[in-house]
């Protein structure tokens, strides 16, 4: 059981690149959520979806796009990188059923730079 | 903001010892739940405590919640060296789960 995977690592973009962040849960879980960590910040909310075809902003949005096609995944997308986007980035997915998310399990992280 | 807000931001203590770390947010929750990070990895979950819930128990964790002061709190009892790591609570309205800044706990040896 892999739990939730996320790829890359790893990625160093230049100012107005775009790129996409993917997330895959096999868990069946409803709920799947993005979060930047920055130092000494936390984690600030992103996205996050309840189910799939359904998407909401989270605290820090802008400059991100989600879509959620299947319960599996959950990419996010940068359209044009920015400096101020280089960050540690978790997904993370929880089994929802009662409208209130449980609890999450989290991805191993994506560690972004941009230049 | 609904965000939690952790006390203290960092916390050193001896082995065997406790150590407890508190959280006070804003506004009315679902849930309320705490979280463990070790350095460089993802967060793992450790506990979560509903609204109409006073105190939970798992292992050498309690948590205890006051809605009136819109607080919790975690200790942690007889603590070790593998504590070590950064812990965070997160607020649920909903869908909508936000973390504080954590506390970082070293224990030594």
């Amino acid at each position: 059981n892999a739990g939730v995977t996320q790829t890359p690592k790893f990625q160093v973009l230049k100012t107005g690149q775009s790129m996409t962040l993917q997330c895959a849960q096999d868990m069946n879980h409803e709920y799947m959520s993005w979060y930047r960590q920055d130092p000494g910040m936390g984690l600030r909310l992103i996205h996050y979806s309840v189910g799939a075809g359904i998407t909401d902003q989270g605290e820090v949005p802008n400059g991100y796009n989600v879509s959620r096609s299947t319960t599996e995944d959950f990419p996010l997308r940068l359209l044009s990188a920015a400096p101020s986007q280089t960050s540690v980035y978790f997904c993370a997915s929880s089994y929802s059923k009662t409208g209130a998310v449980g609890e999450l399990f989290f991805g191993e992280g994506s560690r972004l730079t941009v230049l | 903001s609904q965000q939690g807000e952790e006390d203290p931001q960092a916390l050193s203590i001896q082995e065997g010892e406790n150590a407890t770390m508190n959280c006070s947010y804003k506004t009315s929750i679902n849930n309320l739940q705490w979280y463990r990070q070790n350095s460089g990895r993802g967060l793992v979950h450790l506990i979560l405590i509903r609204s109409n819930e006073r105190e939970k128990h798992s292992g050498r964790l309690r948590v205890t919640l006051d809605t009136s002061k819109k607080s919790s709190s975690l200790l942690i009892t007889a603590s070790r060296a593998a504590d070590t790591a950064s812990y965070f609570c997160a607020t649920v309205v909903g869908g909508d789960m936000r973390f504080g800044a954590g506390t970082r706990l070293t224990v030594k040896p």
